[in-house]
């Protein structure tokens, strides 16, 4: 079964700039989740979607931070402009559904690392 | 909301000894409880994870955990400890009825020869 599926795995950009991460969840998941890791913490949810919509979004920051997930399937996430604090670990997941207390396991890409210089 | 604390940011250990890393959460009710290994430029691998029923959990690679209600804790422990362990261990909760998994800021194991 293949995994979480996420690119580019590394960007580097200047501050001000855009930059966008790509998610392909693993088939069949309905929901989909972002993380924010910044260096020395844990991850931190940005948004999650079930399906095409979202579910929750109360720590994107919306100024700057967008994300999509238009057919159901994969997801993009974006920065625009960028700041030297965006510096972190963008991590994508997916579950089969919502519903965590009911034994679903959360599955996680390998990262797109994003630095802003 | 639900919280979860890991008091230990860095841990080293010489390979073959035993591994215990601290978990402590908080929540008034029985959390769903987990524990993620993230090695270096990596993602996040689940090693094992608490819903309900026997409170020591068997996970992958030697690990286990053991979910203590009185204490609030669910320890990490593995009996040997390899080279190959050595990577940051990440303890997360859910709390009951929630669809937000909250993680801890982690420890960081690494392993001498």
């Amino acid at each position: 079964e293949a995994g979480v599926a996420q690119s580019p795995r590394y960007k580097i950009i200047e501050k001000r700039q855009s930059v966008a991460f790509w998610c392909n969840p693993i088939s069949g998941h309905a929901t989909l989740y972002w993380y924010q890791q910044i260096l020395g913490q844990g991850p931190k949810l940005l948004i999650q979607f079930q399906n095409n919509g979202v579910v929750d979004d109360s720590q994107l920051p919306k100024d700057r931070f967008s994300a999509e997930r238009l057919k159901g399937v994969d997801s993009t996430l974006k920065i625009q402009p960028a700041k030297l604090e965006d510096s972190a670990v963008y991590l994508c997941a997916s579950s089969p559904t919502r519903d965590l207390s009911s034994g679903n396991t959360i599955y996680f890409g390998e990262g797109s690392w994003l630095t802003v210089v | 909301a639900q919280s979860v604390t890991q008091p230990d940011i860095h841990i080293t250990v010489s390979e073959g000894a035993s591994l215990e890393l601290r978990c402590n959460y908080s929540y008034g009710a029985t959390p769903y409880l987990f524990w993620y290994v993230q090695s270096p430029g990596q993602g996040l691998q689940l090693l094992l994870k608490y819903f309900s029923g026997d409170t020591l959990v068997q996970g992958i690679k030697g690990f286990e955990a053991e979910f203590k209600r009185s204490q609030s804790s669910f320890n990490l422990r593995k009996p040997s400890v390899h080279w190959s362990d050595a990577a940051e261990y990440f303890c997360a909760v859910v709390a009951g009825g929630s669809e937000k998994l909250v993680f801890g800021k982690g420890t960081k194991l690494t392993v001498n020869p």
